[in-house]
C-alpha cells in the first residue's frame, strides 16, 4: 500500500466556522508534512511531524493547528480563516533517515474560504 | 535553502516527440538529491525520477531521463516518446543530505507540460 489518504477532497467554509482536515497513511512512515499549495505554484511547506512530534513550523500563523494523534494519522485543524487561505492542501509521507527516499503525496482538500 | 530554478513556466510537445525541462540549482554542499515530481491536473503529485549527486550516471525511468551535469548545476528532464498521459505540472525539488529527520524540499516554480495529439 503506497497511498496517502487524504479526506475531505473539497471544503466550503466560512471566515467563523472551525473545520478540520484529515490525512492517512499505512506505510509505515514516521515523518508527515503539510504542504499549502496555491494554482500553478510549488507546494509551500507548513509544518512536519518526525516520529509523531511536530519538528517545523514554517511560521504558519496559529489559525492552522496541526495534531498527529497517532504514526498514521495527520489532522489539520482550521479556525477563523481568511479569503487568502484558500487553497490545495496536500499531505505527504516519507521514512526518516533514508536520505533518497521520496515523499508520497496524498490527492488533497481543496479549501475555499468565503 | 537552496534555490531551484525552472525557468520555462510552459512547454508544448508532439504526442511520440521528446521534451526537455531544465532545472537549475544553488548550492555549496557536495552531496545531495534531485527530484523531477510530476502533477497531472487534479490529480497527486508523484515522483517521476530522483538523482544521488554522488553518482556519474544518470538516472533514467522508462521514458524519462535526466541529464546531471553537477559543476553547472543543471539537472534537465527528458520526456522521450511523449504520452498524451504526461501533460502536468512537473517540479524539480533539491534535498540537502542535513535534513536527516526533517526532510525538507526546495521546489522549482514548476513547467506546464502540454501533449498536442
Amino acid at each position: 500500500d503506497t497511498e496517502v489518504t487524504q479526506t475531505p477532497k473539497h471544503l466550503v467554509m466560512g471566515m467563523t466556522n472551525k473545520k478540520s482536515l484529515k490525512c492517512e497513511q499505512h506505510m509505515g512512515h514516521r515523518a508527515m508534512y503539510w504542504y499549502k499549495q496555491k494554482a500553478k505554484k510549488p507546494p509551500e511547506l507548513m509544518f512536519v511531524y518526525s516520529y509523531e512530534k511536530l519538528s517545523i513550523n514554517e511560521s504558519v500563523p496559529s489559525r492552522f493547528s496541526p495534531e498527529c494523534p497517532n504514526s498514521s494519522l495527520l489532522n489539520l485543524h482550521l479556525h477563523a480563516l481568511q479569503p487568502e487561505d484558500s487553497a490545495l492542501y496536500l499531505c505527504a509521507s516519507s521514512r526518516i533517515r533514508d536520505r533518497l527516499y521520496e515523499q508520497y503525496f496524498g490527492p488533497g482538500t481543496r479549501l475555499t474560504v468565503t | 535553502a537552496q534555490t531551484v530554478t525552472q525557468s520555462q513556466p510552459e512547454m508544448s510537445v508532439q504526442e511520440a516527440e521528446t521534451v526537455t525541462l531544465s532545472c537549475t540549482y544553488d548550492t555549496s554542499e557536495s552531496d545531495y538529491y534531485l527530484f523531477w515530481y510530476k502533477q497531472p491536473p487534479s490529480r497527486q503529485m508523484i515522483l517521476v525520477i530522483r538523482q544521488e549527486a554522488y553518482k556519474q550516471q544518470n538516472a533514467t525511468e522508462n521514458r524519462f531521463s535526466v541529464n546531471f551535469q553537477k559543476a553547472a548545476k543543471s539537472f534537465s528532464l527528458k520526456i522521450s516518446d511523449s504520452q498524451l498521459g504526461d501533460a502536468a505540472m512537473y517540479f524539480c525539488a533539491y534535498r540537502s543530505p542535513l535534513d536527516l529527520n526533517d526532510y525538507k524540499l526546495s521546489f522549482g516554480a514548476g513547467t506546464t507540460v502540454t501533449v498536442r495529439a
